[in-house]
């Protein structure tokens, strides 16, 4: 069946430092593949997303590009900051109504 | 305008005992829903609501959990009797449109099954 790995955390960082989280994927088809964020105490929201291979989604200084030959859609971010801290979620849909996720990566940066 | 709002946001019952997590989406919302994230793994898709139909029910673990929507308003869900393993986040969402990804997220109600 369909699956999402992500890199396990926590990721801990510097402020400014660069960010990379790791998130692979297997489905049957062509998903559409997203990047979902948890900050303490709220619920998850999107933060980007890519409908089709080598899109780009970006929002917020983060980035991530739909490749199709890797199954990878990695996220990254060229200088992270304390409020960045919170739980990335890796997502796709192939359009069953329905998102299967990865386990989370916990992100943690530090003054 | 409001979120999607869950209740209670914590429930802590005994193995045995019911409990009923409540959903209200956001006004408008047609698509509804849930998902579960037990500690430390993925979240998974429970179901999935249009209005008052399960549209797909394909996630539920077992005939202990029970979900309805009436009146394709606000969603329940309900377990009885409780299990250890039942323990977790459940999370709600809601959409406008019936493609899944553009999904607003409630905060979670989180269980804990002693």
């Amino acid at each position: 069946g369909d699956s999402v790995t992500q890199m396990e955390g926590p990721v801990t960082l510097s402020e400014e430092a660069f960010l990379t989280i790791n998130c692979t994927y297997t489905a049957t088809g062509y998903p559409s593949l997203f990047w979902y964020v948890q900050y303490p105490g709220e619920g998850l929201q999107l933060l980007l997303k890519a409908t089709k291979a080598d899109d780009k989604g970006s929002n917020k200084g983060f980035e991530a590009t739909y490749r199709k030959e890797t199954t990878s859609f990695h996220l990254e971010k060229g200088s992270v900051q304390v409020s960045d801290s919170a739980v990335y979620f890796c997502a796709l849909s192939t359009g069953f109504q329905k998102l299967v996720f990865g386990t989370g990566t916990r992100l943690l940066v530090s003054p | 305008e409001a979120g999607v709002t869950q209740f209670p946001s914590h429930s802590v019952i005994e193995k045995g005992q019911t409990v009923t997590l409540r959903c209200d989406p956001i006004s408008g919302h047609d698509n509804l829903y849930w998902y579960r994230r037990v500690m430390g793994k993925e979240i998974k898709f429970l179901l999935h609501f249009v209005k008052e139909s399960k549209q797909d029910e394909s996630g539920m673990p077992n005939n202990r959990f029970l979900a309805e929507r009436t009146g394709g308003t606000y969603s329940t869900l309900k377990v009885q009797p409780a299990e250890l393993e039942d323990s977790g986040v459940y999370f709600c969402a809601s959409s406008q449109r019936p493609g899944a990804g553009e999904l607003f997220f409630g905060e979670g109600s989180r269980l804990t099954v002693l």
